[in-house]
């Protein structure tokens, strides 16, 4: 099965400016997770949705992270204005379902650079 | 909240040899599952074992097996035989029971290098 696919790889913007990730789960995968990876730490919950709906946003920066996921299946997020700190690795995962223990597919990272 | 603390942020071993990551974790629930994830330089997280806190029987999947001490609250990963493309990151993670896709809590890291 082709496995979770986020774009771009790489993404270099000033402090300030905007910008937008792309995620597309593995078909039919319910549930869809965003993590950032600050270099030398592990990764942290940004939102979880469980389809189309939001689950969990507690850790989501809301005054300048945005994210949605129209029609339950591919994703976005996006940073503005962007800020030094955002400078970290975006990770997309998913999962299959609502059964317990099914393991959460990640897909390659988008990493953010900030001048 | 739970926390996962991974206190060797570098480790090494000779190809061929057995290393021990370890791993200690902070929780209050009885049901919870546990995993090791690897990240290559290449940043893919791929699931290398899990555990589930109310089995006694530590996980094996070929060369990796855990030391999963439930008591201690400890979950330690062994390699063993380590190949050169077992260099990586490996993380730790907690994920609760209470709702079945929550998210995973990662510990910070253990970088591995494998010398020829």
């Amino acid at each position: 099965e082709a496995g979770v696919a986020q774009s771009p790889r790489y993404k270099i913007i000033e402090k300030r400016q905007s910008v937008a990730f792309w995620c597309n789960p593995i078909s039919g995968h319910a549930t869809l997770y965003w993590y950032q990876q600050i270099l030398g730490q592990g990764p942290k919950l940004l939102i979880q949705f469980q389809n189309n709906g939001v689950v969990d946003d507690s850790q989501l920066p809301k005054d300048r992270f945005s994210a949605e996921r129209l029609k339950g299946v591919d994703s976005t997020l996006k940073i503005q204005p962007a800020k030094l700190e955002d400078s970290a690795v975006y990770l997309c995962a998913s999962s299959p379902g609502l059964q317990r223990n099914q393991p959460q597919h990640f897909g390659d990272g988008t990493r953010l650079s900030i001048l | 909240a739970q926390t996962v603390t991974q206190s060797q942020p570098e480790m090494s071993v000779q190809e061929a040899e057995t290393v021990t990551l370890s791993c200690t974790y902070d929780t209050s629930e009885s049901d919870y599952y546990l995993f090791w994830y690897k990240q290559p330089p290449s940043r893919q997280m791929i699931l290398v074992i899990r555990q589930e806190a109310y089995k006694q029987q530590n996980a094996t999947e070929n060369r990796f097996s855990v030391n999963f001490q439930k008591a201690a609250k400890s979950f330690s990963l062994k390699i063993s035989d380590s190949q050169l493309g077992d260099a990586a990151m490996y993380f730790c993670a907690y994920r609760s029971p209470t709702s079945g896709n929550t998210p995973l809590v990662f510990g910070k890291g253990t970088r591995l290098s494998v010398i020829a």
